[in-house]
């Protein structure tokens, strides 16, 4: 599967746990995007990664949400002490670059988290 | 800030029947105009990129048109497998080598048989 790849596809938390949401991009895409849906609303971006470096987290809560995306392994979307609120599916997208033509994201399945 | 306004919000179609689906939008500097069909439970699936006014895509059943303003996906003769939400995004430069996407609301398409 040459797709972008995300896991888990569904995550149940208690209010208060932790929640780790990860995210394989497509083979040679070395860029990495993380956006939240909520029902209703619009894909709303998060964070731009590229290998070992937050490009753009504008888009991120200040509070409770990192992410990263290391020299080897997945990018990882931590968050921490779970709201209500943060029940969402997060979806992560890949490019291969930015710049025409290679802006172009690919979207993974989506993880859906439920907090309790 | 930037503003994506896709219209109608749900559409409702008899299998053969025609119709456009509109995205309007408001962005500084746009660097390309993307559309993407997600189904039920599943993340967006990339249809095409529109970069300059005047440029025409298509694909199968579908076409997508792009204008300083607006983008008009073009359905002609769809099918029940066609039903899905189509999403709008435009892409701006936001500094340095950082370009974003900015995502519109979505039309909720449903084309029954």
């Amino acid at each position: 599967n040459a797709g972008v790849m995300q896991n888990p596809r569904h995550l149940v938390r208690r209010r208060g746990q932790e929640a780790r949401l990860r995210c394989s991009p497509m083979k040679g895409h070395s860029h990495v995007y993380w956006y939240r849906q909520l029902p209703e609303e619009g894909l709303k971006f998060m964070v731009y990664l590229q290998k070992e470096n937050i490009i753009d987290e504008s888009g991120m809560p200040k509070e409770r949400f990192s992410a990263e995306f290391p020299k080897e392994g997945p990018s990882i979307l931590r968050i921490q002490q779970v709201v209500r609120g943060d029940s969402a599916a997060y979806f992560c997208a890949s490019s291969r670059g930015q710049g025409y033509s290679y802006n172009e994201q690919f979207f993974g399945p989506g993880t859906r988290l439920t907090v309790l | 800030e930037d503003q994506v306004t896709q219209s109608p919000e749900a559409l409702r179609l008899q299998e053969g029947e025609s119709s456009s689906l509109n995205c309007s939008y408001t962005v500084s500097g746009l660097r390309g105009l993307f559309w993407y069909r997600q189904d039920p439970g599943k993340g967006p699936e990339f249809l095409f990129t529109l970069y300059s006014a005047g440029e025409e895509k298509e694909k199968e059943r579908l076409k997508a048109t792009l204008t300083k303003k607006e983008s008009f996906l073009h359905i002609t003769a769809p099918k029940p497998e066609d039903s899905a939400t189509y999403l709008c995004a435009v892409l701006r430069h936001s500094g340095g080598s950082n370009y974003k996407l900015t995502f519109g609301k979505g039309t909720l398409l449903t084309v029954n048989p």
